[in-house]
C-alpha cells in the first residue's frame, strides 16, 4: 500500500462516453501527477498540480480533461476517447516543488486505471 | 524524445545472480532514481542517487552515477524469483518537481 488509492482499477469504455477516474492520496502532498503507460512506450507524463494548480500540461488532447479539487484528490475526465487511448492510467504524489528538498523529486504512484477504449 | 533509455530492455536471469541494468540520458540532473514496477501495478522508489554522488547502496542495491557520461546503472545482487519486474531510472532536473522516465528494462528472475 503506497498511500495513494486510484479507482476504478478497469474500465472499459466507447468512444462516445464519458468516465473519470479518480485518484486520492493520504501522504499530505501537494504535488499529483497523472502519467499515461502504454504497451512498449515510456511513462508518459500528462499533467502535474502543485499546490492544486495545474503547473504541467503535456500537449495532452482536450478529450482529457483534469481536475484536482484539492491536494488531496486528483480526477481525470474523459470524453470521445480513441482506441489508441487504451493503456494504464498512472496516478502520483510528491511533496510540493516548493518544499525545496529532494523529497519533492520521489514520488509515490497509485496502482493504475487500466482503461479499454472500444 | 526521452531523457532516459535503459538497456537491456529485458533481462533474463538464474535465482541468485547479479542483474545489471543501465541508464543514459541527455541533459544535467539533480538527481536520477530508480523504480521497479511489477505486472499492471504502479511504480514504487527504489534508490535516489544526487548529481554529486557516485555510488549509493540500498540492501542488495548499487546505484552507480558518472555525469561525465549521463550514465547510471543498477546492481541487483543475489537476485530472488521476487526481483522479476521492470525496472526505471528517472531523472529530475534542478528545478521543478518533474520526472522524466525512461522506457525500462524488464528482468525475469528463474528459479
Amino acid at each position: 500500500e503506497t498511500g495513494v488509492t486510484q479507482t476504478p482499477r478497469h474500465l472499459v469504455m466507447g468512444m462516445t462516453n464519458k468516465k473519470s477516474l479518480k485518484c486520492e492520496q493520504h501522504l499530505g502532498h501537494n504535488a499529483m501527477y497523472w502519467y499515461k503507460q502504454s504497451a512498449k512506450k515510456p511513462l508518459e507524463l500528462m499533467f502535474v498540480y502543485n499546490f492544486k494548480e495545474q503547473t504541467e500540461n503535456n500537449s495532452v488532447p482536450s478529450r482529457f480533461s483534469p481536475e484536482c479539487p484539492n491536494s488531496s484528490h486528483l480526477f481525470l475526465h474523459l470524453h470521445t476517447l480513441q482506441p489508441e487511448d487504451s493503456a494504464l492510467y498512472l496516478c502520483a504524489s510528491s511533496q510540493g516543488e516548493a518544499s525545496g528538498s529532494l523529497a519533492k523529486n520521489i514520488q509515490y504512484f497509485g496502482a493504475g486505471t487500466r482503461l479499454s477504449v472500444l | 524524445s526521452q531523457q532516459g533509455e535503459e538497456d537491456p530492455q529485458a533481462l533474463s536471469i538464474q535465482e541468485g545472480e547479479n542483474a545489471t541494468m543501465n541508464c543514459s540520458y541527455k541533459t544535467s540532473i539533480n538527481n536520477l532514481q530508480w523504480y521497479r514496477q511489477n505486472s499492471g501495478r504502479g511504480l514504487v522508489h527504489l534508490i535516489l542517487i544526487r548529481s554529486n554522488e557516485r555510488e549509493k547502496h540500498s540492501g542488495r542495491l548499487r546505484v552507480t552515477l558518472d555525469t561525465s557520461k549521463k550514465s547510471s546503472s543498477l546492481l541487483i545482487t543475489a537476485s530472488r524469483a521476487a526481483d522479476t519486474a521492470s525496472y526505471f531510472c528517472a531523472t529530475a532536473m534542478e528545478y521543478g518537481n518533474k520526472l522524466v522516465f525512461g522506457a525500462g528494462t524488464i528482468l525475469r528472475v528463474k528459479s
